[in-house]
């Protein structure tokens, strides 16, 4: 058990849909980053939070958004679903990316999304 | 951000040593390495990580040579269940990861 939180297990929409993923990062954990496995893709790198802020921007689209709140948690919003949105979403978090220290990040259990 | 290149697969057997090699030609000087594990259906999960030299912990052993432009995972005596799928990544202070596409290792009986 990583110590983060991921919310719902499993999803099944339909398209052109929104849903909303939920992570919940380990204790003391400021940043939080969002990543996108598919069968065809890897794992995708998404964006990144540090204690509320934006703080890097990978491959996300325009339909997908982001947010990490006071509590620190954060939340991956999803509209307009197409089929190719089908995946496993993770969220990992990690105490301080500014840190003299590279940490490591830990990673949720992840959400499966599936669209129909 | 550096790119890495590991072997797409690897065979082993029960209580044998297993490395696996990355390259990363384009290393900056504050990049770190670090390896990550990760089961079917489930999130990566952290190795090790190293900047030079050589480190240990109680799971694996990292290996970076001087012109730290590849590194070596070593998985003392493998068991079944390290069968999974190892990533190596070159990290500068955790902005923008880019997972490669990683060394599937398939332990046998």
């Amino acid at each position: 058990d990583s110590g983060v939180t991921q919310t719902p297990k499993h999803l099944i929409t339909a398209t052109g849909q929104r849903v909303t993923l939920r992570c919940s990062p380990r204790s003391g954990d400021l940043s939080v980053y969002w990543y996108q496995q598919s069968l065809d893709q890897g794992l995708q790198f998404l964006i990144q939070y540090y204690n509320g802020e934006e703080r890097a921007k990978g491959n996300i689209l325009e339909r997908f958004s982001a947010q990490q709140f006071p509590d620190l948690h954060s939340e991956l919003n999803l509209s307009s679903l197409e089929l190719g949105d089908s995946a496993l979403y993770f969220c990992a978090s990690s105490v301080d990316p500014e840190g003299l220290a590279r940490p490591e990040q830990y990673f949720g259990p992840g959400t499966r999304l599936t669209v129909t | 951000l550096a790119k890495t290149t590991q072997p797409i697969s690897m065979d082993s057997y029960e209580g044998q040593e297993v490395n696996i090699t990355c390259s990363h030609n384009n290393i900056a000087t504050n990049d770190y390495i670090t390896w990550y594990q990760q089961f079917p259906s489930q999130g990566p999960r952290f190795i090790i990580q190293g900047y030079k030299t050589k480190v240990t912990n109680e799971v694996a052993s990292l290996f970076i040579p001087a012109d730290r432009k590849s590194s070596t995972l070593s998985l003392p005596r493998v068991s079944l269940s390290d069968t999974a799928v190892y990533y190596c990544l070159v990290m500068a202070g955790g902005f923008k990861t880019i997972f490669g596409a990683g060394t599937r290792l398939f332990v046998k009986a």
